[in-house]
């Protein structure tokens, strides 16, 4: 069966510091990767999608980065962290025979 | 641009009260539709789904369908409980335009005892 996995599940950083967030899937292959941000009692944003290695898509410029160095691997990046980067981070695939979004646990990140 | 409107939360009942949270999209293809379930502090879980017209989704007790002539998908349960407490998202994915997802914005539903 498949499985998705997010790290870390709670982070805390200072403003200005680096990110990196990942996202592992198991179980599956070529699947579509997706990135979502969620603001405190909001609903998702889509931040990335990626539809194979190498191949990012970004839906909302900011200053987060996005890559996928391998098939099952996504990674939510930053090189400096703004307060308003604070939120629940969700990663989520798709494809194969479903037609639905399978989410990861998520990651709490608070900017300091 | 296909798109999901969900009915303002957050919404408060009592234990073993009905629900229905209304949802209704729009969509230039032959979307499938969702009802994902969200408690605090996890990710999303799939509730129930629905890839044609006239189809009923159905889990734990929720249902809701598949309703083209109104493009509604709407979500009901007939008598809730205090776990029922989450936020409800209700999305559509195009097979027209590939793997797209779009999701409400969300319900926030407390059921109190």
């Amino acid at each position: 069966s498949q499985t998705i996995h997010q790290w870390p599940a709670t982070l805390v950083q200072p403003v200005g510091s680096p990110l990196s967030l990942e996202c592992t899937v198991e179980g599956t292959s070529n699947p579509n990767l997706y990135w979502y941000r969620q603001a405190a009692g909001r609903g998702l944003q889509l931040l990335f999608y990626s539809v194979g290695i190498g191949q990012i898509s970004s839906e909302v410029p900011q200053n987060l980065s996005a890559s996928r160095p391998q098939d099952r691997q996504f990674i939510l990046s930053s090189k400096k962290l703004l307060l308003s980067d604070s939120g629940f981070y969700l990663c989520a695939w798709s494809g194969g025979v479903s037609d639905e979004q399978f989410f990861g646990p998520g990651t709490r990140l608070t900017v300091l | 641009g296909d798109s999901v409107t969900q009915m303002e939360g957050p919404v408060t009942l009592s234990e073993e009260a009905f629900l229905t949270i209304n949802c209704t999209y729009t969509a230039t293809g032959y979307p499938s539709l969702f009802w994902y379930v969200q408690y605090p502090g996890e990710g999303l879980q799939l509730l129930l789904k629905a890839t044609k017209a006239d189809d009923k989704g159905s889990n734990k007790g929720f249902e809701a369908t598949y309703r083209k002539e109104t493009t509604s998908f709407h979500l009901e349960k007939g008598s809730v409980q205090v776990s029922d407490s989450a936020v409800y998202f209700c999305a559509l994915s195009d097979h027209n335009y590939g793997q797209n997802f779009v999701f409400g914005p969300g319900t926030r539903l407390s059921v109190l005892p």
